[in-house]
Formats: structure tokens, sequence, C-alpha cells
């Protein structure tokens, strides 16, 4: 069963500074995608970015980024220019492609951004 | 489309009361996820569908869970009896074309507190 661990259960960064978050995963597919969710305090979960296992290119979605090692199974996100509204629990995600569309969550790590 | 709709957005019941979740997905879409959010098992898949037809019930705790989908838009999700380890947060979420891509939308979730 595929399997993902988020290490760090709370991390802080300053107001316009850059934070990584941490996410390894287990598989033994080839192929799949992986992905970042944002869910503020709201509780609306809001796709923050996708990779497909296949590409090697790493996502960018304007400031945020994704670190994508497919032989070490570890996808952090990146945030540059950290603003007050990117504070949320953020949940890595893993689905395969073929086969079974549900989506795997690791168990999130709450941002805390400092003004 | 106004999105996932989950109804209601709060309830608080007694142990031993059923109840039930209410879903309405995105229309088009043709997969539909129920999540449980808690602080101790992070998001749990209970159950989905494809086409209105239950596929993986496998996370599905225990005979007191049940889910059905009559139709394509509407889903229900029915404890019966509750009981305080029921408390969490219930999300269902959809999928399919989002004018996009393919992917995933969830709704705002049902915050369940049994006393």
């Amino acid at each position: 069963a595929q399997t993902v661990t988020q290490s760090q259960p709370e991390m802080s960064v300053q107001e316009a500074e850059t934070v990584t978050l941490s996410c390894t995963y287990d598989t033994s597919e080839s192929d799949y995608y992986l992905f970042w969710y944002k869910q503020p305090p709201s509780r609306q979960m809001i796709l923050v970015i996708r990779q497909e296992a296949y590409k090697q290119q790493n996502a960018t979605e304007n400031r945020f980024s994704v670190n994508f090692q497919k032989a070490a199974k570890s996808f952090s996100l990146k945030i540059s220019d950290s603003q007050l509204g990117d504070a949320a629990m953020y949940f890595c995600a893993y689905r395969r492609i073929q086969g079974a569309q549900k989506l795997v969550f690791g168990q999130g790590t709450r941002l805390t951004i400092n003004p | 489309d106004a999105g996932v709709i989950q109804s209601p957005r709060h309830e608080v019941t007694e142990m031993g009361q059923e109840v039930t979740l209410r879903c309405k997905p995105i229309s088009g879409h043709n997969s539909l996820f129920w999540y449980r959010q808690t602080m101790m098992r992070g998001l749990e898949l209970l159950i989905y569908f494809n086409n209105n037809v239950p596929i993986d019930d496998s996370g599905m705790p225990e005979d007191r869970f049940s889910a059905k989908m009559p139709n394509a838009s509407f889903s229900t999700l029915k404890i019966q009896p509750s009981e305080p380890r029921d408390s969490a947060v219930y999300f269902c979420a959809s999928r399919g074309w989002t004018g996009i891509t393919y992917g995933y939308t969830f709704g705002s979730g049902t915050r369940l507190t049994v006393v």
C-alpha cells in the first residue's frame, strides 16, 4: 500500500521569507501523481500544485514550486516570498495513475507566517 | 457551478443517535469520495464511488457506517449508532473535468460532534 509521510507537524516562517515543507512517500509504482493541498481555517481543500512522476521538470505555480526527487521518493514544497495568506495546513498527497483514483494524504504540516 | 455542496456544515448529536451527512457533487463528475479528518489520523478515505457504484469501501470503520449514491447528483454517509469517537470533519470530494484538467474538488466538510 502507498503511504505518504510529512515529518514536520509545524513550521513557521517570517513574512517575505522562503520556507520548504517536506514530504516522502512509498510506492512500488513507476507512474503516479503527487499533489500539495492547502487547507486554511475555512477547511476548504485547495490544490496548490501537481506533479506527474513521469515528468522530470519540477512543477511551478507562481510562488510555489516543488523539488521532486523520484529515486529518493521525496516531494518537497517551496514557498517563496511568504505571505500572511499562506498560513494554513498543507497536505502532501499521492495518487496512482492506473486503477484506484483515491488520494492518499500525509498527516499535514501547519504553517505559520510571522509578520 | 457552486462546487461540491455538503450539508450540514456542523452537526452535534448525542451518542447512539443516527447521523446522515449529505453531499452533492459537481455535475458531470463521475467519481465521488468520502474522507474523514481527525487530528490523530489525518485524512482517511472512507469510501469512493465511480459512476454511482462503490469501488473501495475498505476504509469504512465498521458496520455502523454506510454510504449510498442513489444517483449522480447525491450521496449520503450514515452513522448508526453514532459514538463519540466518530467526532471528526467529514469531507466529500468529486473528481472530473474542471475545465482545464481532470481534478478533485472538495466540499467544505461537515464537522460532526458526538457527545
